[in-house]
């Protein structure tokens, strides 16, 4: 079963940082696009980042030079980077597998994170 | 500010139809055949549901349906169950800086 598995989510204060960690089940992350998404509370959803599989990254205006996604192959582990944290941050992280033409299928679980002094 | 433009909640009867509409720009909804659907139940993880505007993944009742005209996607829900009340999130591929661009969101109530 095609899994994914976010890790990493609690409580920063502002101008901190933190990692977070999506694993992968079910597939290799080596031969996928894996992105980041986030929802604000009881918000939308907004794309923060994606890691394609020939290794280009790409990143929303709101986190390009505060945000960095990478992955690590032999652990089948997508990672995203989050420096100088600002409370705007605040939400849950979700990761997903695919491109935006196709679809993000499936989902992980979630891991929320809060911005706060 | 969502980038694309959903309505905040819609109803409907269990066995009626309801249409959720997604408006964009030519930079995104208006020019590509890349917009997706997804469901998201209470605490949960969203869902993908419609996929290509109007492809539905296998496994995806086909009482979902997708559509575009111009700049404004549609999802359609036929045979409203109990179940279906959710929020809905449309998404679309962006030729602009942001690759990815969604909806705010639509809260679907089944009275």
């Amino acid at each position: 079963e095609v899994q994914l598995l976010e890790s990493g989510g609690g409580l920063v204060q502002p101008g901190g940082s933190l990692r977070l960690s999506c694993a992968a089940s079910g597939f290799g992350v080596s031969s996928y696009t894996i992105a980041w998404v986030r929802q604000a509370p009881g918000k939308g959803l907004e794309w923060v980042s994606s890691s394609s599989r020939s290794g280009d990254t790409y990143y929303a205006d709101a986190v390009k030079g505060r945000f960095t996604i990478s992955r690590d192959n032999s652990r089948n582990t997508v990672y995203l980077q989050m420096n100088s944290l600002r409370g705007e941050d605040t939400a849950v992280y979700y990761c997903a597998k695919g491109r935006s033409r196709d679809g993000y299928s499936p989902w992980g679980q979630g891991t929320l994170f809060t911005v706060s002094s | 500010q969502s980038a694309l433009t959903q309505p905040a909640s819609v109803s409907g009867s269990p066995g009626q139809s309801i249409t959720i509409s997604c408006t964009g720009t030519t930079s995104d909804v208006g020019d590509y055949d890349y917009v997706s659907w997804y469901q998201q139940h209470p605490g949960k993880a969203p869902k993908l549901i419609i996929y290509e505007v109007s492809s539905r993944p296998s496994g995806v009742s086909n009482r979902f349906s997708g559509s575009k005209s111009g700049n404004t996607a549609s999802l359609t829900i036929s045979g409203l169950l109990p179940e279906d009340e959710a929020d809905y999130h449309c998404g679309s591929y962006s030729s602009s800086s942001t690759l990815v661009v969604f909806g705010g969101g639509t809260k679907l109530t089944v009275l």
